[in-house]
């Protein structure tokens, strides 16, 4: 069974720093390409980050330079390091498992809640 | 602001048949598979319908997606008050908007 467990969040003030866990147990994290998808309180999901199979990486904007994804494959573990934070960057994280090229995902964590506030 | 444009709300009555729309663009739904997924209040998002039409096991078939050009349309038939959740329609997208681009999210109501 696949599963995904989300650890790390909290409260962490304007400009801290924070990695957030992800992990996987039922497949390979580096047998799918893996992102983190994130909810701001009451809005929508907005996806954030990549990690294919092969180890490249690509961000939103929004997080471009801020946030680093990385994978550990001994571990079976995605991670992400968030850095900069700001307030704008409250929002549920949720670590998901991409279908197969180019398809969305199919299997999400429960999310961890990251806030950002002083 | 989504790429993807989805209602705010619908509603219906229990035993009717409810329709969400999610439009899009060439960039995404027009040339790439459309998902949706379910998520009840306070939980994480769950698929309910890939590659377009098609259900995962375990979910009931008065779930049902379409698509057309660059709109898909997720149906549900029989409504129960269980059905009662925010749905959202996703899709790979091949410009610079984003990897994955979603729909705004639609909240259903069942009276």
């Amino acid at each position: 069974e696949v599963q995904l467990v989300e650890s790390g969040g909290g409260l962490i003030q304007p400009g801290g720093s924070l990695r957030l866990s992800c992990a996987a147990s039922g497949f390979t994290v580096s047998s799918n390409y893996m992102s983190w998808v994130r909810q701001a309180p009451g809005k929508g999901l907005e996806w954030i980050s990549v990690i294919y199979s092969g180890g490249s990486t690509y961000y939103a904007d929004s997080v471009k330079g801020r946030f680093t994804i990385s994978r550990d494959n001994s571990k079976n573990t995605l991670y992400l390091q968030m850095n900069s934070l700001r307030a704008e960057d409250t929002a549920v994280y949720y670590c998901a498992r991409g279908r197969g090229y180019r398809e969305p995902f199919d299997y999400w964590g429960q999310g961890t809640l990251v806030t950002v506030s002083s | 602001q989504s790429v993807l444009t989805q209602p705010p709300s619908a509603s219906g009555t229990p035993g009717q048949r409810v329709t969400i729309s999610c439009a899009g663009s060439s960039s995404n739904i027009g040339n790439n598979y459309v998902y949706w997924y379910r998520q009840l209040p306070g939980t994480a998002p769950k698929l309910l319908i890939y590659r377009n039409n098609q259900r995962p096991s375990g979910v009931p078939d008065r779930f049902s997606g379409s698509k057309s050009g660059t709109s898909a349309s997720l149906a549900i038939s029989g409504l129960r008050s269980e059905d009662e959740a925010d749905y959202y329609c996703a899709a790979w997208d091949d410009s610079l908007s984003g990897l994955v681009v979603f729909g705004g999210g639609t909240e259903l109501t069942v009276l």
